[in-house]
């Protein structure tokens, strides 16, 4: 079973600011790993995947990520805050290989970006 | 291209009432599921398909049937809906798994049963 614990429910910034929103994973395979946001009042939207390849992942809107399996970490990470990043971010893991329909999320981190 | 539709935005039920909240993708995705949304929980898969006629049971299926009868549509059916099914539904699709292809979600219904 895999499971993903994101520390921090709510991480404050101000604008320009470095943004670092922490992901840990528990998986008993290899995983793949993804970042999602969610503006206000709408779905999700992928902003990034580890599916094996480079451990460091570029995602959309300057945000990337670095997959640590010595720290089973993921952690997303921008250099520079901007005030339309303000969201919330989801963490999630799902068994690699194959077909796996299943991705468990975790609970959440809620970004305020202050001017 | 309308991407993944959810229908109602909004609903309010009475306890023991029952209602279907509709899905709906015209990218041919092979793949759709549903999840619930509830503060501070992240989201949770309730059911899933990956294709027409073949669904399976997520992570909190209690309470909620699904079916697949075409590849577009993919509706969620609460028989006997209970205050607990209080929540934000979203439908995701994907052309085959999620941890394959990019998973792309509705705008969500929000439920709310008294």
């Amino acid at each position: 079973a895999q499971s993903v614990t994101q520390l921090g429910s709510h991480v404050s910034v101000s604008e320009g600011a470095l943004v670092l929103l922490r992901c840990n994973y528990s998986s008993s395979v290899p995983p793949y790993l993804f970042w999602y946001v969610q503006y206000p009042n709408q779905g999700l939207q992928l902003l990034l995947k580890y599916t094996s390849a480079a451990t460091l992942v570029k995602g959309i809107n300057g945000f990337e990520a670095e997959f640590k399996k010595s720290e089973t970490s993921f952690h997303l990470t921008k250099p520079s805050a901007h005030m339309s990043d303000a969201a919330e971010y989801f963490c999630a893991v799902s068994r690699s290989g194959g077909s796996n329909y299943k991705l468990t999320f975790g609970k959440g981190t809620l970004l305020t970006v202050n001017p | 291209n309308a991407g993944v539709t959810q229908t109602p935005k909004f609903q309010v039920l009475k306890t023991g009432q029952s209602m279907t909240l509709q899905c709906a993708q015209d990218m041919n995705h092979e793949y759709m599921s549903w999840y619930r949304q509830d503060p501070g929980m992240g989201l949770r898969l309730i059911h899933y398909s990956v294709g027409a006629g073949i669904t399976d049971q997520g992570e909190v299926p209690n309470g909620y049937n699904v079916s697949r009868s075409t590849t577009e549509d993919f509706p969620l059916r609460l028989l006997s809906a209970a205050p607990s099914q209080t929540s934000v539904y979203f439908c995701a699709s994907s052309y085959s798994s999620p941890s394959q292809e990019t998973q792309y979600f509705g705008p969500g219904t929000r439920l709310l049963v008294l």
